[in-house]
Formats: C-alpha cells, sequence, structure tokens
C-alpha cells in the first residue's frame, strides 16, 4: 500500500538512450511533482502538475518531458540522455498546498 | 522568486547533546516552513512544519522556530540519539502556492557520535 511508487527504482543506461521513469500515487492528491537530487544532495524541483494541468516547469532542458494521463499518474521521459542527468529523481505528491510526500526515488545513472 | 540558505552543510553532536539548524529566506510572502529528514538510500520525509501565524511548534524531541521579522526560521533536536543521523532540508513556500512552489535550502548532513 505504497503512497508514492515510481519504477524503476535503479536505471543504468547509456549516453544518447531515451528512457522513462514512472510514477503513481494513491492518496487521491490533486498535484504532483518530479525532483531531482544532484550528488551534492540539492533538491530541486523540475514539474508540477495540478490535476492533470502543468503549473510548474522550471528550467529544465527540453529533453525532459514530463506526461500526465490522470492526476493519479506522472511519467517523466528523457531523451538523449547526458552524463550530467545522472541523479535521483523523485516524485511526489500533495494535496493543493499541504504536506508533499515523495516516492521512494529512481537511481539514473548515465554511463 | 525565493531563495533558501541552510547552515550549517555538515554538523556532528555527541549523543545526548542538542543540534541546531538554521534557515533564512528571501521571500516576506513565503507562509509555510516545512522540515525533511533524510536518511542514507531514502527517501526525504517531513518531521516537522510551520507556518506563519506561529512562532514556534514542538513535536518530542523535534521544535521549529519560525522568526518572520528576521526571515528566518530554525529546528532544534533534543537529546539526539543514532537514529538522528540523517541529512535535514528546510523549504520554504509562498502563500498562494504553498507546497506547490516549495523551494528547499541545501541540506545539513547531521551525525550523532555515540
Amino acid at each position: 500500500d505504497t503512497a508514492v511508487s515510481q519504477t524503476p527504482k535503479y536505471l543504468v543506461t547509456q549516453m544518447g538512450n531515451d528512457k522513462s521513469i514512472k510514477c503513481e500515487q494513491n492518496l487521491g492528491h490533486d498535484t504532483m511533482y518530479w525532483y531531482k537530487q544532484d550528488s551534492k544532495k540539492f533538491l530541486k524541483i523540475m514539474f508540477s502538475y495540478n490535476n492533470k494541468e502543468l503549473i510548474i516547469n522550471e528550467t529544465v532542458p527540453n529533453r525532459f518531458s514530463p506526461k500526465s494521463p490522470d492526476k493519479a499518474h506522472l511519467n517523466l521521459h528523457i531523451n538523449s540522455l547526458e552524463l550530467g542527468d545522472s541523479a535521483v529523481y523523485f516524485c511526489a505528491s500533495s494535496q493543493y498546498l499541504n504536506t508533499i510526500y515523495f516516492g521512494e526515488g529512481s537511481w539514473l545513472t548515465v554511463v | 522568486g525565493e531563495n533558501v540558505e541552510q547552515h550549517p552543510s555538515t554538523l556532528s553532536v555527541q549523543e545526548g547533546d542538542s543540534a541546531v539548524i538554521k534557515c533564512t529566506y528571501s521571500d516576506s510572502a513565503s507562509n509555510y516552513f516545512p522540515w525533511y529528514k533524510q536518511e542514507l538510500g531514502k527517501r526525504p520525509q517531513l518531521i516537522i512544519d510551520i507556518r506563519s501565524n506561529v512562532g514556534e511548534k514542538k513535536d518530542q524531541r523535534i521544535a521549529v522556530t519560525l522568526n518572520k521579522t528576521a526571515k528566518h526560521f530554525s529546528l532544534h533536536i533534543t537529546e539526539t540519539q543514532p537514529e538522528d543521523s540523517a541529512v535535514y532540508f528546510c523549504a520554504a513556500a509562498p502563500a498562494l502556492q504553498g507546497a506547490q512552489k516549495l523551494v528547499f535550502g541545501q541540506g545539513t548532513r547531521l551525525t550523532i557520535n555515540p
């Protein structure tokens, strides 16, 4: 009964490949997010969706494309992966202005 | 936009002592200030939060204080235990956007020495 689940947990891929990370929440929240945590542990928001509508799109290369088929799912697709994309990607959700709950994280390594 | 500065970046204390982590924020419109704890290899988890209508909030060994005039807030952990070792993040969010526009500090790696 995991609240925010994301797959895969670990992903090792070569430069130039395209990959996707999937996220689902069963908390009934209306807002979902993607955060990136780099090797120095900085947590930075990438995207935020509210009821399937994109509301925050920070300065992220357009190789990153989020997709929200419904308000319980938010997937992240990354094209033409680069070495600098290696990081932990956290999906999260919240109910409007309230507490953010994070998923377990997806460890992406680009070689 | 909001900018959150967190200090220190690393903190080492003896078990049983207190630990204090401080954050400053730039946007006077911010009114929601959560603290997250991230254990090694795990996800960040909320441990306590405070809204701008109160100056202090306590939950057992953890307390958070807020000074809106000075735009800073602090996390206090008393009687520290080895399981308190983790990275702690403060964050700030503006009133109208709340968690949707949460900005995190750089994190503090807290080590409790037995």
